[in-house]
């Protein structure tokens, strides 16, 4: 079965970086698209970023567009998130995600709590 | 920026219908997905474009959409139908995914 585990998460220093992964099985990860989406505590879903199959083509919320990057390793089904210049705001858990035609997601992980916090 | 609004909360008692609105602009245009999100968990696919339901969702939920606002009807409501609901899209004037604020189904 499709299964998405996260991880990398912790506690970082403002201005600090921090890279999360998401290890894949369960399906062919090379041909699927590949989302990130975070929940702040206490509040509702926030979209960060979006990886097309082929690694090519990405996209970004404009709250995290260039500090944040996205990447993935098809040969190892391993999805990548590096954060940089981490502040507060950034506080969440993380969470990677399966997209489908139509622009859902149809598979999440369980998340990694990033905390910023000096 | 596209922005989908949801009612912060809705409450309905056992076995009767729970109408979950999100309101978007020109949203009968677009593809709407909704997710449930139980407490502590990751959220779960519920609904894909607009109307339909992945395999092992009870036909209960479904969805629905006008000009501009999608709806999540879940029938005959159970109290472990209790979480937060979101609504999704993908604007493709900006290529952007967004994700209404969410509503908290309480069932009475």
């Amino acid at each position: 079965q499709v299964r998405l585990v996260e991880s990398g998460g912790g506690v970082v220093q403002p201005g600090r970086s921090l890279r999360l992964s998401c290890e894949a099985s369960g399906f062919s990860f090379r041909t699927s698209t590949m989302a990130w989406v975070r929940q702040a505590p206490g509040k509702g879903l926030e979209w960060m970023s979006l990886i097309f199959y082929d690694g090519d083509n990405k996209n970004y919320a404009d709250s995290v567009k260039g500090r944040f990057s996205v990447f993935r390793d098809n040969s190892k089904d391993i999805l990548y998130l590096l954060m940089n210049s981490l502040r507060h705001e950034d506080t969440a858990v993380y969470y990677c995600a399966r997209g489908r035609g139509g622009g859902s997601f149809d598979h999440w992980g369980q998340g990694t709590l990033v905390t910023v916090s000096s | 920026s596209y922005v989908l609004t949801q009612p912060p909360s809705v409450s309905v008692a056992p076995g009767e219908t729970a109408s979950i609105s999100c309101e978007g602009d020109n949203i009968g245009r677009k593809s709407v997905h909704w997710y449930q999100q139980k407490p502590g968990q990751a959220p779960v696919l519920i609904i894909y474009n607009d109307d339909d339901r992945p395999s092992g969702i009870p036909e209960r939920f479904s969805g629905s959409r006008s000009a501009n606002t999608a709806t999540l009807t879940i029938s005959r409501v159970e109290a472990a139908d209790e979480a937060d609901f979101y609504c999704h899209l993908r604007d493709t004037t900006s290529d952007r995914h967004i994700f209404g604020g969410g509503t908290r189904l309480t069932v009475l």
